[in-house]
Protein backbone atom coordinates (compact mmCIF):
# COMPACT_ATOMS: atom_id res chain seq x y z
CA UNK A 1 0.00 0.00 0.00
CA UNK A 2 1.04 3.45 -0.79
CA UNK A 3 1.64 5.48 2.13
CA UNK A 4 1.93 9.52 2.39
CA UNK A 5 3.20 10.80 5.57
CA UNK A 6 2.83 13.89 7.01
CA UNK A 7 5.17 15.24 9.97
CA UNK A 8 2.99 16.31 12.14
CA UNK A 9 -0.65 15.94 13.42
CA UNK A 10 -1.33 19.29 15.08
CA UNK A 11 0.67 22.43 15.08
CA UNK A 12 -0.32 25.46 16.61
CA UNK A 13 1.83 28.39 15.52
CA UNK A 14 1.92 32.14 16.30
CA UNK A 15 1.23 35.33 13.63
CA UNK A 16 4.03 35.90 11.45
CA UNK A 17 5.49 32.57 12.18
CA UNK A 18 7.07 30.83 9.14
CA UNK A 19 5.68 27.65 8.80
CA UNK A 20 6.91 24.45 6.83
CA UNK A 21 4.64 21.22 6.50
CA UNK A 22 5.98 18.16 5.18
CA UNK A 23 4.29 15.34 3.40
CA UNK A 24 6.52 12.60 2.52
CA UNK A 25 5.69 9.37 -0.01
CA UNK A 26 7.07 6.27 -0.50
CA UNK A 27 5.75 4.55 -3.91
CA UNK A 28 7.69 7.11 -6.41
CA UNK A 29 4.63 8.63 -7.33
CA UNK A 30 5.17 12.01 -9.68
CA UNK A 31 2.16 13.67 -8.50
CA UNK A 32 1.86 15.33 -5.38
CA UNK A 33 -0.83 17.71 -4.08
CA UNK A 34 -0.99 20.39 -0.80
CA UNK A 35 -5.49 20.72 -0.13
CA UNK A 36 -7.23 22.86 2.77
CA UNK A 37 -10.02 21.67 4.25
CA UNK A 38 -12.73 23.94 5.78
CA UNK A 39 -16.09 23.51 7.13
CA UNK A 40 -18.67 23.90 4.40
CA UNK A 41 -16.05 24.65 1.90
CA UNK A 42 -14.67 20.89 1.08
CA UNK A 43 -11.39 20.30 -0.20
CA UNK A 44 -9.46 23.22 -1.95
CA UNK A 45 -6.15 23.12 -3.96
CA UNK A 46 -3.78 25.24 -2.94
CA UNK A 47 -0.23 23.73 -4.64
CA UNK A 48 0.45 20.74 -7.15
CA UNK A 49 3.63 19.31 -8.89
CA UNK A 50 3.56 16.95 -10.94
CA UNK A 51 7.69 16.14 -10.96
CA UNK A 52 10.84 17.40 -9.18
CA UNK A 53 11.27 21.22 -9.26
CA UNK A 54 8.14 21.12 -10.69
CA UNK A 55 5.15 23.41 -8.97
CA UNK A 56 2.00 25.16 -10.25
CA UNK A 57 -0.43 26.77 -8.50
CA UNK A 58 -3.86 25.64 -7.65
CA UNK A 59 -7.38 27.35 -6.45
CA UNK A 60 -6.01 29.37 -3.37
CA UNK A 61 -2.10 29.81 -3.75
CA UNK A 62 -1.88 32.93 -1.80
CA UNK A 63 -0.08 33.13 0.99
CA UNK A 64 1.69 29.65 0.98
CA UNK A 65 4.83 28.53 -1.10
CA UNK A 66 6.05 24.61 -2.23
CA UNK A 67 9.44 22.87 -2.51
CA UNK A 68 10.08 19.62 -4.34
CA UNK A 69 12.97 18.86 -4.06
CA UNK A 70 13.04 15.66 -4.10
CA UNK A 71 10.63 13.45 -6.05
CA UNK A 72 9.04 11.81 -2.48
CA UNK A 73 8.77 14.87 -0.38
CA UNK A 74 6.65 17.97 -0.79
CA UNK A 75 6.76 20.83 1.52
CA UNK A 76 4.19 23.70 2.02
CA UNK A 77 5.56 26.80 3.36
CA UNK A 78 3.63 29.42 4.89
CA UNK A 79 5.26 32.45 4.65
CA UNK A 80 4.21 34.32 7.36
CA UNK A 81 1.09 32.76 9.25
CA UNK A 82 -2.17 34.44 9.63
CA UNK A 83 -5.36 33.68 11.71
CA UNK A 84 -6.81 32.83 8.71
CA UNK A 85 -4.53 29.87 7.61
CA UNK A 86 -6.00 27.85 10.54
CA UNK A 87 -7.53 24.50 8.94
CA UNK A 88 -6.57 21.34 8.08
CA UNK A 89 -4.04 20.70 5.88
CA UNK A 90 -3.70 17.28 3.68
CA UNK A 91 -1.21 16.19 1.25
CA UNK A 92 -2.17 13.46 -1.20
CA UNK A 93 -0.34 12.08 -4.10
CA UNK A 94 -0.89 9.79 -7.26
CA UNK A 95 0.32 8.12 -10.02
CA UNK A 96 -2.19 7.69 -12.77
CA UNK A 97 -4.68 6.57 -10.90
CA UNK A 98 -6.82 7.14 -7.84
CA UNK A 99 -5.66 9.95 -4.74
CA UNK A 100 -4.16 8.65 -1.46
CA UNK A 101 -4.22 11.05 0.79
CA UNK A 102 -1.91 11.76 4.38
CA UNK A 103 -3.32 11.90 7.84
CA UNK A 104 -3.60 15.56 7.88
CA UNK A 105 -1.68 18.79 9.89
CA UNK A 106 -4.05 20.57 11.90
CA UNK A 107 -3.03 23.76 12.13
CA UNK A 108 -4.07 26.67 14.29
CA UNK A 109 -2.15 30.35 13.83
CA UNK A 110 -3.03 32.12 17.18
CA UNK B 1 -13.49 26.50 -14.27
CA UNK B 2 -15.09 23.47 -12.44
CA UNK B 3 -18.18 23.34 -10.16
CA UNK B 4 -19.02 20.20 -8.86
CA UNK B 5 -22.78 20.14 -6.28
CA UNK B 6 -23.42 17.67 -4.41
CA UNK B 7 -25.91 17.02 -1.49
CA UNK B 8 -24.44 19.13 1.43
CA UNK B 9 -27.02 16.38 3.77
CA UNK B 10 -28.54 13.15 4.08
CA UNK B 11 -29.63 11.01 6.70
CA UNK B 12 -30.76 7.17 6.23
CA UNK B 13 -31.83 4.38 8.47
CA UNK B 14 -29.67 1.11 9.13
CA UNK B 15 -30.28 -1.63 6.55
CA UNK B 16 -31.30 1.08 3.86
CA UNK B 17 -30.34 1.91 1.11
CA UNK B 18 -29.26 5.69 -0.35
CA UNK B 19 -27.95 7.17 -3.51
CA UNK B 20 -25.43 10.05 -3.29
CA UNK B 21 -25.72 12.69 -6.21
CA UNK B 22 -23.47 14.08 -8.26
CA UNK B 23 -23.29 16.57 -10.72
CA UNK B 24 -20.20 18.22 -12.63
CA UNK B 25 -19.34 21.00 -15.14
CA UNK B 26 -15.63 20.92 -16.31
CA UNK B 27 -13.58 22.11 -18.92
CA UNK B 28 -12.69 18.32 -20.17
CA UNK B 29 -13.09 15.37 -17.84
CA UNK B 30 -10.56 12.36 -17.06
CA UNK B 31 -12.35 10.27 -14.61
CA UNK B 32 -14.95 10.98 -11.34
CA UNK B 33 -13.68 9.59 -7.90
CA UNK B 34 -15.26 9.09 -4.72
CA UNK B 35 -14.04 9.40 -1.38
CA UNK B 36 -15.36 8.40 2.05
CA UNK B 37 -14.00 10.65 4.90
CA UNK B 38 -14.69 10.19 8.60
CA UNK B 39 -14.42 12.78 11.27
CA UNK B 40 -10.95 13.90 11.70
CA UNK B 41 -9.83 11.11 9.53
CA UNK B 42 -8.04 11.47 5.69
CA UNK B 43 -10.04 10.56 2.79
CA UNK B 44 -10.37 7.24 1.35
CA UNK B 45 -10.77 6.02 -1.95
CA UNK B 46 -14.10 3.92 -2.59
CA UNK B 47 -14.21 4.09 -6.64
CA UNK B 48 -13.28 5.58 -9.84
CA UNK B 49 -15.76 5.70 -13.23
CA UNK B 50 -13.82 6.85 -16.48
CA UNK B 51 -16.59 5.39 -18.53
CA UNK B 52 -20.31 5.34 -18.67
CA UNK B 53 -22.14 2.91 -16.91
CA UNK B 54 -22.06 1.03 -13.30
CA UNK B 55 -19.00 0.05 -11.02
CA UNK B 56 -20.30 -2.62 -8.42
CA UNK B 57 -17.82 -2.79 -5.55
CA UNK B 58 -19.69 -5.26 -2.05
CA UNK B 59 -21.83 -3.15 -1.00
CA UNK B 60 -20.75 0.64 -2.86
CA UNK B 61 -21.24 1.01 -6.34
CA UNK B 62 -21.07 4.23 -8.90
CA UNK B 63 -22.40 5.15 -11.52
CA UNK B 64 -21.39 7.87 -14.24
CA UNK B 65 -23.12 9.56 -17.32
CA UNK B 66 -20.45 11.70 -18.71
CA UNK B 67 -22.73 12.87 -21.16
CA UNK B 68 -25.29 14.36 -18.68
CA UNK B 69 -22.30 15.33 -16.07
CA UNK B 70 -23.75 12.69 -13.21
CA UNK B 71 -22.55 10.80 -10.93
CA UNK B 72 -24.61 9.13 -8.01
CA UNK B 73 -22.64 6.29 -4.90
CA UNK B 74 -25.31 3.99 -4.27
CA UNK B 75 -24.86 2.30 -0.60
CA UNK B 76 -26.90 -0.57 0.40
CA UNK B 77 -26.97 -2.56 3.75
CA UNK B 78 -26.30 0.58 5.64
CA UNK B 79 -24.14 -0.18 8.82
CA UNK B 80 -23.52 2.77 11.36
CA UNK B 81 -20.17 2.92 10.04
CA UNK B 82 -20.99 4.41 6.97
CA UNK B 83 -21.83 7.75 8.96
CA UNK B 84 -19.40 10.02 7.40
CA UNK B 85 -18.97 12.60 4.48
CA UNK B 86 -18.68 11.15 1.01
CA UNK B 87 -16.54 13.55 -1.54
CA UNK B 88 -17.54 13.05 -5.51
CA UNK B 89 -13.97 14.86 -7.25
CA UNK B 90 -13.81 15.20 -11.42
CA UNK B 91 -10.08 15.03 -12.67
CA UNK B 92 -9.70 17.25 -15.56
CA UNK B 93 -6.48 18.33 -17.51
CA UNK B 94 -4.68 21.66 -16.25
CA UNK B 95 -1.73 22.16 -17.72
CA UNK B 96 0.78 19.57 -18.56
CA UNK B 97 -1.21 17.79 -15.56
CA UNK B 98 -4.41 16.14 -14.89
CA UNK B 99 -5.94 17.74 -11.74
CA UNK B 100 -8.58 16.16 -9.75
CA UNK B 101 -11.50 18.66 -8.05
CA UNK B 102 -13.45 17.81 -4.99
CA UNK B 103 -17.28 18.86 -3.96
CA UNK B 104 -17.83 19.79 -0.51
CA UNK B 105 -18.81 17.04 0.00
CA UNK B 106 -22.16 15.09 1.57
CA UNK B 107 -22.75 14.23 5.08
CA UNK B 108 -24.21 11.30 5.70
CA UNK B 109 -25.87 10.24 8.91
CA UNK B 110 -26.92 6.20 9.47
CA UNK B 111 -29.17 6.23 12.13
CA UNK B 112 -30.49 2.94 13.97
Amino acid sequence: DVKVTQSSRYLVKRTGEKVFLECVQDMDHENMFWYRQDPGLGLRLIYFSYDVKMKEKGDIPEGYSVSREKKERFSLILESASTNQTSMYLCASSLTGGYTFGSGTRLTVV
Amino acid sequence: GQNIDQPTEMTATEGAIVQINCTYQTSGFNGLFWYQQHAGEAPTFLSYNVLDGLEEKGRFSSFLSRSKGYSYLLLKELQMKDSASYLCAVRAPSGGSYIPTFGRGTSLIVHP
